[in-house]
């Protein structure tokens, strides 16, 4: 049972927009910020989003992160088939004194 | 450009250690800027974290596997290991390191882990 809530998965059209939730309470998300990582088959975890909405150098605009409380939100616009991957937010949580991620969401491109 | 790679047996036995290595090339370890820390992936699981270390040798732990982790640094070497004891085949996972960058901003704290290695698989098996 992971301390951050996310959907197990999402699907839409080549070209289409999904967004992935993430939630979680005031010890982790609703006081600190989230960052995502993306993950292709096969290989390792990729920083897609940190400091709840900014993007590395190398990461398209076609990712997009925000937070409202205590929920974050991953969206991807334009999607690709290489998009296809597992998709974990994470962050601090000040009372556990431990990284949190979430379960992690499978994005199909149909 | 900063690399990680782990190093380390890909199978030990049940109740004893799994000892990894992270070797960091490209930059050096001796950052104030960052941690640098161990998570890992059972298979087909999400991702937990292990803990952190900054290059003075300050180190920090999950809490549910803090009494089994120590977590060392090599600053002549540019490296740093991690030691689990006690294993089981619940241990059993793919070991990633990762490049932590951790700091206050507005009151919020800001975690997060940008440079990955590729992993090693550790199965824990007789």
């Amino acid at each position: 049972q992971s301390v951050l809530t996310q959907p197990p998965s999402v699907s839409a059209a080549p070209g289409q927009k999904v967004t992935i939730s993430c939630s979680g309470s005031s010890s982790n998300i609703g006081n600190n910020y989230v960052s995502w990582y993306q993950q292709l088959p096969g290989t390792a975890p990729k920083l897609l989003i940190y400091e709840n909405d900014k993007r590395p150098s190398g990461i398209p605009d076609r990712f997009s992160g925000s937070k409202s409380g205590t929920s974050a939100t991953l969206g991807i616009t334009g999607l690709q088939t290489g998009d296809e991957a597992d998709y974990y937010c994470g962050t601090w949580d000040g009372r556990l004194s431990d990284v949190v991620f979430g379960g992690g969401t499978k994005v199909t491109v149909l | 450009q900063l690399q990680l790679q782990e190093s380390g047996p890909g199978l030990v036995r049940p109740s004893e250690t799994l000892s990894l290595t992270c070797t960091v090339s490209g930059d050096s370890i001796r950052s104030s800027a960052y941690y640098w820390g161990w998570i890992r992936q059972p298979p087909g699981k999400g991702l937990e974290w292990i803990g952190s270390i900054y290059y003075t040798g300050n180190s920090y732990y999950n809490p549910s596997l803090k009494s089994r982790v120590t977590i060392s640094v090599d600053t002549s070497k540019n490296q740093f290991s991690l030691k689990l004891n006690s294993v089981t085949a619940a241990d059993t996972a793919i070991y990633y390191c990762a490049r932590r960058r951790y700091y206050k901003l507005m009151g919020a704290t800001s975690d997060a882990f940008d440079i990955w290695g590729q992993g090693t698989m550790v199965t824990v098996s007789s």
